[in-house]
């Protein structure tokens, strides 16, 4: 089953816009990871936030994580066609059956 | 460094048939898991192998099999293949457990006939 759930299912954009994604999960985490696929290949990591930790950034993506709403955003700026791709939210509760739990994505596209 | 390596790209099998699926880790990761993904359930873990031992296994049947040699390659095992078994099957490897990120491979694309 899903721990992830991630709004909204599709998201159409221009070049240059903006681009937000959200992640909602159900029972607490340890951390959470956002990944990026291309269409029918494998998935490529983006970025791991602690439970601990309130937002982070690399290069254009800034993700926040709200542990009290059980929630996070992927914020995708000055977007671009090449990151059209589908976006998932993984979580994981740590200890040792330790596996990542993926939501069923959003797929963005970016228009030129 | 070389990525995760996953063969074949694409297999058909009929119904009842076995299958075996092949990944090669990055050099030096020692986490192996296997994930299956189709378009009505999206991705599914199945197993996770971590020094040629299973760590952790997720809902399915036991069908689906897999193990982990000592240079942390796996395989996973379908046998008695069902329709509902066509999907895309993702190999994916870490360092370590807990919380390292995973690398994913391109998957192997089954169908079943």
């Amino acid at each position: 089953s899903q721990q992830g759930e991630e709004d909204p299912q599709a998201l159409s954009i221009q070049e240059g816009e903006n681009a937000t994604m959200n992640c909602s999960y159900k029972t607490s985490i340890n951390n959470l990871q956002w990944y990026r696929q291309n269409s029918g290949r494998g998935l490529v990591h983006l970025i791991l936030i602690r439970s601990n930790e309130r937002e982070k950034h690399s290069g254009r993506l800034r993700v926040t994580l709200d542990t009290s709403k059980k929630s996070s955003s992927l914020l995708i700026t000055a977007s671009r066609a090449a990151d059209t791709a589908s976006y998932f939210c993984a979580t994981d509760s740590g200890g040792s059956n330790y596996k990542l739990t993926f939501g069923k994505g959003t797929l963005l596209t970016v228009n030129p | 460094k070389a990525g995760v390596t996953q063969t074949p790209r694409y297999l058909i099998k009929t119904r009842g048939q076995q299958v075996t699926l092949s990944c090669s880790p990055i050099s030096g990761h020692r986490s192996v898991s296997w994930y299956q993904q189709t378009p009505g359930q999206g991705l599914q873990f199945l197993f996770e192998y971590f020094s040629e031992t299973q760590r952790n296994k997720g809902n399915f049947p036991g069908r689906f099999s897999g193990r982990q040699f000592s240079n942390s390659r796996s395989e996973m095992n379908v046998s008695t293949l069902e329709l509902g078994d066509s999907a895309l099957y993702l190999c994916a490897s870490s360092l370590d457990r807990g919380g390292s990120p995973l690398h994913f491979g391109n998957g192997t694309r089954l169908t079943v006939t």
